[in-house]
């Protein structure tokens, strides 16, 4: 049973172009969330989806960012135009029904660095 | 005030010694506590949720103090294995779906 998987595993992107990171949940989980880790911080929470709905976007920023999960296919998390601070970890997490707790498990993220 | 409250460290511990984390957290509308351990430049990974009763899991030990909104982890016998960044985690959901809160973490080095 695969855990949650992320690509790319690193990317480098200039200031200005733009960032796309996708996430696969487990398998049989349908609730996906994305967190951030800027250096040497802890994580923080940006958004958090369901199939084809944003159920809480609550820790996005207000420009530039936006995250989807399509009924078909991974969830993505674009980031445009980036800048040296969006430089960063960037986990995405998964939870389904399990028993009374919908424990999240976390893929290998992604590391971005902008040059 | 952050929301959760952890003693960075670094806890430098000798093998085989007994180690003990604590956490606060500011919420109490939180309801849902967890630790997690994060390798460096690794995912977090689920160490064990915590419960009211308190719980246990081999050398691991978990205590929750809802009047105190504390929390905290023991572990006994470490090994060199238990070296990681601790991570205390609060959910304002007891039923899942709700976002995270991450407490900064705590370094954990066990010295053989």
């Amino acid at each position: 049973n695969a855990g949650v998987m992320q690509n790319p595993r690193h990317l480098v992107r200039r200031r200005g172009q733009e960032a796309r990171l996708r996430c696969s949940p487990m398998k049989g989980h349908s609730h996906v969330y994305w967190y951030r880790q800027l250096p040497e911080e802890g994580l923080k929470f940006m958004v958090y989806l369901q199939k084809e709905n944003i159920i809480d976007e609550s820790g996005m920023p207000k420009e530039r960012f936006s995250a989807e999960f399509p009924k078909e296919g991974p969830s993505i998390l674009r980031i445009q135009q980036v800048v040296r601070g969006d430089s960063a970890a960037y986990f995405c997490a998964s939870s389904g029904s399990t028993g009374a707790y919908y424990e999240q498990y976390f893929g290998p993220g992604t590391r971005l660095t902008v040059t | 005030r952050k929301e959760v409250e952890q003693d960075p460290g670094p806890f430098n511990v000798p093998e085989g010694a007994t180690v003990a984390f604590n956490c606060t957290y500011s919420n109490s509308a939180s309801q849902s506590f967890f630790w997690y351990r994060q390798d460096c430049r690794k995912e977090p990974k689920l160490l064990m949720s915590v419960y009211s009763s308190g719980n246990e899991d081999g050398r691991f030990t978990a205590q929750l103090n809802r009047a105190s909104q504390y929390i905290s982890l023991l572990i006994r016998d470490s090994k060199l294995s238990d070296s990681a960044t601790y991570l205390c985690v609060v959910s304002k959901s007891n039923f899942g779906n709700e976002k995270l809160t991450f407490g900064t973490g705590t370094r954990l080095t066990i010295i053989p």
